[in-house]
């Protein structure tokens, strides 16, 4: 079985400071992992993924995503914030043998200018 | 770029009514085509991941009969929701995925269904 967890539904914090999405996963072998973002009334537009290799991944709008095996966690950053980057935010894991993409709950993000 | 188009962007059916909704992928083939469900307030729950070459796989509370989806080639898929109800709303988004740019699935704007 695979599964995303985003244990926060909201995160809130002002322009300029760090912001860092929390996102843990569960499978038995190697994953593919992914972030991808929402605006308001709009589809999913991708940001970055995680492959193998590099344990930080670099996306675009600034984006980045550490890969933590040892806690199967794979977090979104970004420094500094801006209030554009307000939107909702969803972890997604393949399966390296089945091609399905699960995602997460998604994570409200809101930078407050 | 990789462009994913979805149609129609919106509609409103009578509950036991169907609606039809198309995903074209453009600049790239697609060669497998995923359809998700965003029901309002939710994530985005996987229906069912149509392959070139392979049968088309439903995921759990999904079904053949409730969701047929066309993939006739590698630049278009359709999906139907049949006899829509309440349950069915939200924004169906269809993904693609193109093995030239490293295997990323991008998806359509999404075909919203509001069912009255």
């Amino acid at each position: 079985a695979q599964s995303v967890d985003q244990p926060d539904a909201h995160v809130t914090l002002y322009e300029g400071a760090s912001l860092e999405l929390r996102c843990s996963y569960s499978y038995s072998a190697a994953p593919y992992l992914f972030w991808y973002v929402q605006y308001p009334g709009q589809s999913l537009q991708f940001l970055l993924k995680y492959i193998t290799g590099d344990a930080v991944v670099k996306g675009t709008k600034g984006f980045e995503a550490e890969f933590r095996k040892s806690n199967s966690s794979f977090n979104l950053k970004k420094s500094p914030a801006h209030w554009s980057d307000s939107a909702k935010y969803f972890c997604a894991l393949e399966g390296r043998n089945n091609n399905r993409i699960f995602f997460g709950d998604g994570t409200q993000l809101v930078v407050k200018p | 770029g990789a462009l994913v188009y979805q149609y129609p962007r919106r509609t409103i059916c009578k509950s036991g009514t169907s609606m039809r909704m198309e995903c074209q992928a453009v600049g790239f083939q697609a060669t497998s085509v995923a359809w998700y469900r965003q029901s309002p307030q939710k994530t985005f729950e996987l229906i069912a991941l149509s392959t070139v070459n392979s049968a088309i796989k439903y995921e759990q509370n999904f079904t053949q009969e409730k969701f047929p989806i066309s993939h006739p080639n590698l630049s278009f898929s359709s999906m139907t929701v049949l006899n829509a109800y309440l349950e069915d709303r939200g924004l169906y988004l269809c993904g693609a995925r193109d093995r030239g740019f490293g295997n990323t699935l991008y998806f359509g704007e999404g075909s919203r269904l509001i069912v009255v």
